[in-house]
């Protein structure tokens, strides 16, 4: 079975300028998280979906930062415009879901952002 | 909201011996409690779970003790490996419907020395 996604691996932009990443969950998980890992820190939820609706973006910026999944799979996430304290790693994870899942997230391999 | 708090934040053991890492958590109810390997580079990757309805867990060297009481729960890793060296994180979430996005400790970094 093939793991979590994301697009790019690695992106440098220079203060004020917008980015987005891409996720693909795990086929057939219909929960997906974006969290925000802050070098030496432990990651931080941004937003959850449940298939392509919003669970929870109590933590998630909305003055700059904005997430979608249009079809209740894949999903993006963009910065717009991008601050210095945005540089950290952007983590998609994955969840069955309710109906017949377990609680168990699995994380992709995440998207390192250098702001400068 | 909640908040998991993870000591120690810097674990040095010889190969062969034990590690035991320990969180507390606040919300009580908290219901699920998943610990994260990460190694440089890499996402989280689960390791083992509890649910609230169970005091111990165990996965070959790899256990994992609850105490809702006391709102902590530990990691235990015996005869360590060298590539047991990573960054460990505990989270809890309450799981099950809604809202259930993880709140993660800062991490312990376990080195094991040769």
């Amino acid at each position: 079975e093939a793991g979590v996604a994301q697009s790019p691996r690695y992106k440098i932009i220079e203060k004020r300028q917008s980015v987005a990443f891409w996720c693909n969950p795990i086929s057939g998980h219909a929960t997906l998280y974006w969290y925000q890992q802050i070098l030496g820190q432990g990651p931080k939820l941004l937003i959850q979906f449940q298939n392509n609706g919003v669970v929870d973006d109590s933590q998630l910026p909305k003055d700059r930062f904005s997430a979608e999944r249009l079809k209740g799979v894949d999903s993006t996430l963009k910065i717009q415009p991008a601050k210095l304290e945005d540089s950290a790693v952007y983590l998609c994870a994955s969840r069955k879901g309710a109906a017949g899942g377990g609680y168990e997230q699995y994380f992709g391999p995440g998207t390192r952002l250098t702001v400068t | 909201g909640e908040n998991v708090e993870q000591h120690p934040s810097t674990l040095s053991v010889q190969e062969g011996d034990s590690a035991v890492i320990k969180c507390t958590y606040s919300d009580s109810a908290s219901n699920y409690f998943p610990w994260y390997k990460q190694e440089l580079g890499k996402g989280p990757q689960l390791i083992i779970d509890i649910r609230s309805n169970v005091g111990e867990k165990k996965d070959q060297r790899i256990a994992v003790t609850l105490n809702k009481t006391a709102k902590h729960f530990s990691l235990h890793i015996t005869e360590t490996q060298p590539e047991d060296s990573a960054v460990y994180f505990c989270a809890a979430s309450r799981s099950g419907g809604g809202a259930d996005g993880l709140t993660f400790g800062k991490g312990t970094h376990l080195i094991i020395q040769p």
